[in-house]
């Protein structure tokens, strides 16, 4: 079945970059997704990437895409205490979207 | 653009009553949208998929009897939890997908329930 894998918790020092990783299963997958989410709030779409590409950047995320050790990655540079939050991947498997555990980032001054 | 809204974000009942909780796509119209339930520090549970103009599709496990949900325009989608108990109590999130080639889901802010 569907499983996709995050790290539970990251932390990291303010200014220093972040990186989430993300592993799934489903070699079918089109698009993988990478979701925030802060306290008590919904989930925030950050950024995609189609399964044929292998790099996507977008100001200061950058995605990467192993498809063939189905294995994701959000790196955020520069991070900023802004960016604590809880960081999910999803992968669209059919016609949903299978998420991730979760990342924890904390950033601290 | 793609804004989702939900209503109420929380709710306090008390055990037996039915709630409803409301997912409305401000921007666009959403032929799909789906419910999510969310525990404490876990991830997204899926219970349902909302299509507009037909019935719910549910997850193994979701009491569609339990979990009502309408899809009665390409605007709003409602979740009605029926005769709610104290275990019902969680944070349900809704979110439409923009007819695309991503085909992106876009998230509500989520509703909390309480039931006591």
């Amino acid at each position: 079945g569907e499983d996709v894998e995050q790290s539970l918790f990251l932390s990291v020092r303010e200014g220093d970059s972040s990186v989430i990783n993300c592993t799934y299963t489903d070699s079918s997958s089109t698009y993988l997704y990478w979701y925030k989410q802060e306290p008590g709030a919904g989930l925030q779409l950050l950024t995609y990437i189609f399964s044929n590409m292998d790099m996507k950047q977008d100001q200061r995320l950058t995605v990467l895409l192993n498809k063939k050790d189905k294995h994701l990655s959000l790196r955020i540079a520069d991070t900023q205490t802004g960016d604590s939050a809880i960081y999910f991947c999803a992968e669209r498997s059919t016609d949903k979207l299978i998420f991730g555990t979760g990342t924890r980032l904390q950033v601290f001054p | 653009g793609a804004v989702v809204s939900q209503h109420p974000s929380w709710v306090i009942c008390k055990s037996g009553t039915s709630v409803k909780i409301e997912c409305r796509s401000l921007d666009f119209q959403a032929t799909t949208m789906f419910w999510y339930r969310q525990f404490p520090k876990q991830s997204l549970m899926l219970m349902a998929t909302s299509n507009e103009g037909s019935k719910a599709t549910y997850e193994q496990g979701v009491e569609k009897d339990k979990f009502l949900i309408n899809h009665a325009s390409l605007t709003l989608s409602t979740l009605t939890v029926t005769s709610a108990h104290p275990e019902d109590s969680s944070f349900y999130i809704c979110s439409a997908r923009v007819v695309s080639g991503t085909d992106t889901q876009y998230f509500g802010p989520g509703t909390r329930l309480t039931v006591l």
